[in-house]
């Protein structure tokens, strides 16, 4: 099966900064890439998904690249309502796995 | 707006059966793949398996032997068995919405799990 490893585990940043989370997958998959945001004590979010596409309703500072195996999730100004877990996903074929997330937190 | 919601027992001694239900309201359950996840304490997510509305099923491997879902579309739900349960399968249940398969043109639309439930915790102890 193939593995999603995310980096790094955690961070931490100033309101405003730029922030990327990466994402590698241990085989090609494609753009079948998907991110989810996820806040405490709530079900996960879709952000984006086929790499780069942006769900209705999420802010524009969200956006993703990559293709294959390498992926990224960047937020463009940081905002202390992004405080979350950030999860990518693979949907090419099953079984869909994710990666164990990066947790996002305001300096 | 589709919304998902769980339900099911939140307690399980080792070795009994978790069944959980998802319904589906304000939209329709046809057309489209619908998926469990959970989520143990503190960890990540762990995709389960899903289902399209007319029955056919995909497994994660590591749960396979263990897993099924079913589907009533009659009632607009789909649910999950999950077999000989032991501590490691406390988690959080989520339901959610995958795939659009358009029987007509035979085009699949995936878009990752686009529609989730708030999620059900279920705890496994004896």
């Amino acid at each position: 099966d193939i593995q999603m490893t995310q980096s790094p585990s955690s961070l931490s940043a100033s309101v405003g900064d730029r922030v990327t989370i990466t994402c590698r997958a241990s085989q090609d998959i494609s753009n079948f890439l998907a991110w989810y945001q996820q806040k405490p004590g709530k079900a996960p979010k879709l952000l984006i998904y086929a790499t780069s596409t942006l769900q209705s309703g999420a802010p524009s500072r969200f956006s993703g690249r990559g293709s294959g195996t390498q992926f990224t999730l960047t937020i463009s100004s940081l905002q202390p309502e992004d405080v979350a877990t950030y999860s990518c996903q693979k949907y090419n074929r099953a079984p869909w796995t994710f990666g164990l997330g990066t947790k996002v937190e305001i300096k | 707006q589709v919304q998902l919601q769980e339900s099911g027992p939140g307690l399980l001694q080792p070795s009994e059966t978790l069944s959980l239900t998802c319904s589906v309201s304000n939209g329709s359950i046809s057309s489209y793949y619908w998926s469990w996840i959970r989520q143990p304490p503190g960890k990540g997510l762990e995709w389960i398996g899903d289902i399209y509305y007319s029955g056919s099923t995909n497994y994660n491997p590591s749960l396979k032997s263990r897993v099924a879902i079913s589907v009533d579309s009659s009632k607009r739900q789909f649910s999950l068995k999950l077999s000989s349960v032991t501590a490691a399968d406390t988690a959080v249940y989520f339901c959610a919405r995958g795939a659009y398969y358009d029987i007509m043109t035979g085009n699949l639309y995936q878009y990752g799990l686009d529609v989730w439930g708030q999620g059900t915790t279920v705890s496994v102890s004896s």
